[in-house]
């Protein structure tokens, strides 16, 4: 069974500052790999979608990472700012429901001014 | 083009009675997906639907809940004599084409039962 697992639970960091979240998973036969932003009382917004055969995906100032093998990703946010405070969310599509999305339980980031 | 539109976005319900969830996937979409988030939990999947056919409903509750994707018309979640333990986020999302396409999310359907 597919476990998704986001580190740390919760960051904070002053604006600015370059920072990772982590995210691991045990099942290494993934198809792809999502990172959402979800804004509190809000949807999911999509930010980087990984494909199984990719190393990183990037996006202004986000970067994603995928190392299949060893069943992690990182999300890197380049020069932080207060609007990006939001819980980040990773998601793999893995096992035989290749539609079937499986997350972690996200990281809280508040970026102060 | 709109994107996912899921309506309410908040619901009240005393135990026992009946939630009806609603939700229109974006234009030209006919797989639907229902995810649920309880607090502190993070989004678990529940049932895939293409036009008129259950295709996935492994995550789905087996008694009180159903869900329905017709030919016409939004897809419904459906939650009979509710209970506390349903209070959660319900999320609709819908693809393109099946397998590993992008999901888009709409914003989310907040039930609460009193």
């Amino acid at each position: 069974k597919q476990e998704v697992t986001q580190i740390p639970a919760a960051l904070s960091v002053p604006e600015g500052e370059n920072l990772v979240l982590n995210c691991s998973f045990t099942d290494s036969a993934i198809y792809n790999l999502q990172w959402f932003r979800q804004d509190p009382g809000k949807g999911l917004t999509s930010l980087l979608l990984i494909q199984s055969s990719q190393r990183e995906q990037t996006s202004g100032r986000l970067n994603a990472s995928l190392d299949k093998s060893s069943g992690r990703s990182t999300l890197y946010i380049a020069a932080s700012q207060p609007g990006d405070s939001a819980t980040y969310l990773c998601a793999v599509r893995a096992g035989g429901s290749n539609y079937k999305l499986t997350f972690g339980k996200g990281t809280l980031l508040t970026v102060n001014p | 083009n709109a994107g996912v539109m899921q309506n309410p976005r908040h619901l009240v319900r005393r135990r026992g009675q009946e939630a009806r969830l609603r939700c229109s996937p974006m234009k030209g979409h006919s797989h639907v997906y229902w995810y649920r988030q309880l607090p502190e939990e993070g989004l678990k999947f529940m049932v895939y639907l293409q036009k008129e056919n259950i295709i996935d409903e492994s995550g789905m509750p087996k008694e009180r809940f159903s869900a329905e994707f017709p030919k016409e018309g939004p897809s419904i979640l459906r939650i009979q004599q509710v209970v506390r333990g349903d209070s959660a986020a319900y999320f609709c999302a819908s693809s393109l084409e099946t397998g590993s396409y992008e999901q888009y999310f709409g914003p989310g359907t907040r039930l609460t039962v009193t």
